[in-house]
């Protein structure tokens, strides 16, 4: 089975900063999707970014861009000009056989 | 509007009632979800459907039961609600055309308490 690991229950970046939060995965397969969603206190889960295992590059959108390394399997999500709107908290999680696993979540709090 | 809506948005039952969670999609996706959020464990899948005819279980449906009445409504049923049954529940939709089926797009969450 698949396991998705989110290491940083908590992280805290100062606005206009740039803050970076990990995600490792484990799998035996080699076609498979990886997702960055972001949960605000109203608790919608927002997609931020998604990321092709057969692609190369990094997926990028906007502030948000990712650093997908298939053979660590590691998938950090990095933020920059950090805003009070990216208070949230953030999950990392790993599509493959059809199913989507989910990380247990990293808070991120902005200090204004 | 909404493209996926969940009611009610909160409830509050008593141990051993059954309950009926409901979801509706606007998509026009065929594929359906139902999760579990408790705090620091993440979501975790109850139930899937890939269309009408077909239901699949998830990583924790005991407890659980599904009905797919459409394309567009998956009902996620508590026969006998117990308290460790208390989370917030996410309906979840995706297309299943190659490219797009990995992605899923959630609906607001229904906030259950059982008492």
């Amino acid at each position: 089975a698949q396991t998705v690991t989110q290491s940083q229950p908590e992280m805290s970046v100062q606005e206009a900063e740039t803050v970076t939060l990990s995600c490792t995965y484990d799998t035996s397969e080699s076609d498979y999707y990886l997702f960055w969603y972001k949960q605000p206190p109203s608790r919608q889960m927002i997609l931020v970014i998604r990321q092709e295992a057969y692609k190369q590059q990094n997926a990028t959108e906007n502030r948000f861009s990712v650093n997908f390394q298939k053979a660590a399997k590691s998938f950090s999500l990095k933020i920059s000009d950090s805003q009070l709107g990216d208070a949230a908290m953030y999950f990392c999680a790993y599509h493959g056989n059809e199913k989507l696993t989910f990380g247990t979540g990293t808070r991120l709090t902005i200090i204004p | 509007d909404a493209d996926v809506t969940q009611t009610p948005r909160n409830r509050i039952t008593k141990t051993g009632k059954r309950i009926m969670l409901e979801c509706s999609q606007t998509k026009g996706h065929d594929r359906m979800y139902w999760y579990r959020q408790d705090p620091g464990l993440g979501l975790r899948l109850i139930y899937y459907s890939f269309d009408v005819k077909d239901i699949n279980k998830g990583e924790i449906s005991d407890g659980y039961s599904v009905s797919r009445q459409a394309q567009a409504k998956f009902s996620l049923s508590l026969e006998s609600a117990i308290p460790n049954q208390t989370a917030l529940y996410f309906c979840a939709t995706s297309d299943p055309r190659k490219g797009q089926q990995e992605t899923q797009y959630f609906g607001p969450g229904t906030r259950l308490l059982v008492l």
